[in-house]
C-alpha cells in the first residue's frame, strides 16, 4: 500500500512569490492535515481538511491556505513568501475525521527554502 | 510558554543503554499521548500512543503517562544504533473540533553510538 506522497520534495522561492504544495493521501484516507516544521518552533499544525472542508485551523496568518479535492488530494498555498516561511511542510493523512482514535500517517515533506 | 515542552537534547548514549525521553504539558484537555520517531529526511512515524494515564509496553519501548503531573515519558531499553533519530511527543484532545490537531513537543535528537 503506497504511503502519503508529497510533491515537490524540494523547492526554492524568493520573497514575495507564492507557492503551492501538493499531497496525495493513502488510498482510502479522507482526512488530510498539514504541519510546518522548523528548527526553532518544531512541528506546528496548519490546518485539517475532510470532505473538501476545512475542519480545523492552527494559528498561522491568512497567507497560508489550503484546499482538498473530491479525491481527497490536498494542496496548500503560501502567498507573499517571507524568509521565515522556510521550513519542512508535512502532510499527514488519516482515515476519517472525528473518530475517537485516528492515526495520522505522515509524508516525507516538502522542503521549502525562501531566499 | 508552549503547551508542550520537550528537552531538545541532543542526547548521546552508548549502545545497550536505557534511554529516557520526557515531555511536560499544560493543557488538561489532552487525552491522547503519542510518541513519533523521525529519521533524517523522513516524515514522523508513530511509535506508540496511550489514552489517558497509564503505561504501555511494546517490545523495547515503554510509554508512561501521568496526567496528574502532566508528564509523559518514553523509555527505550537496550538501545541500538538504529534508534538514532529525533523523538517527538505529541498530544491531542478527544472532543470538540480538535480531533486532528496534534500538538508536538520540540523533539529530542537521540544518537546511540556503537
Amino acid at each position: 500500500k503506497a504511503g502519503v506522497t508529497q510533491t515537490p520534495r524540494y523547492l526554492i522561492k524568493t520573497r514575495g512569490q507564492q507557492v503551492t504544495l501538493s499531497c496525495s493521501p493513502i488510498s482510502g484516507h479522507r482526512s488530510v492535515s498539514w504541519y510546518q516544521q522548523t528548527p526553532g518552533q518544531g512541528l506546528q499544525f496548519l490546518f485539517e481538511y475532510f470532505s473538501e472542508t476545512q475542519r480545523n485551523k492552527g494559528n498561522f496568518p491568512g497567507r497560508f491556505s489550503g484546499r482538498q479535492f473530491s479525491n481527497s488530494r490536498s494542496e496548500m498555498n503560501v502567498s507573499t513568501l517571507e524568509l521565515g516561511d522556510s521550513a519542512l511542510y508535512l502532510c499527514a493523512s488519516s482515515l476519517a475525521f472525528g473518530a475517537v482514535w485516528n492515526e495520522q500517517f505522515f509524508g516525507p515533506g516538502t522542503r521549502l527554502t525562501v531566499l | 510558554q508552549k503547551e508542550v515542552e520537550q528537552d531538545p537534547g541532543p542526547l548521546s548514549v552508548p549502545e545497550g543503554a536505557i534511554v529516557s525521553l520526557n515531555c511536560t504539558y499544560s493543557n488538561s484537555a489532552f487525552q491522547y499521548f503519542m510518541w513519533y520517531r523521525q529519521y533524517s529526511r523522513k516524515g514522523p512515524e508513530l511509535l506508540m500512543y496511550t489514552y489517558s494515564s497509564g503505561n504501555k509496553e511494546d517490545g523495547r519501548f515503554t510509554a508512561q503517562v501521568d496526567k496528574s503531573s502532566k508528564y509523559i515519558s518514553l523509555f527505550i531499553r537496550d538501545s541500538q544504533p538504529s534508534d538514532s533519530a529525533t523523538y517527538l511527543c505529541a498530544m491531542r484532545s478527544a472532543s470538540g473540533t480538535s480531533y486532528g490537531k496534534l500538538t508536538f513537543g520540540q523533539g529530542t535528537i537521540l544518537t546511540v553510538h556503537p
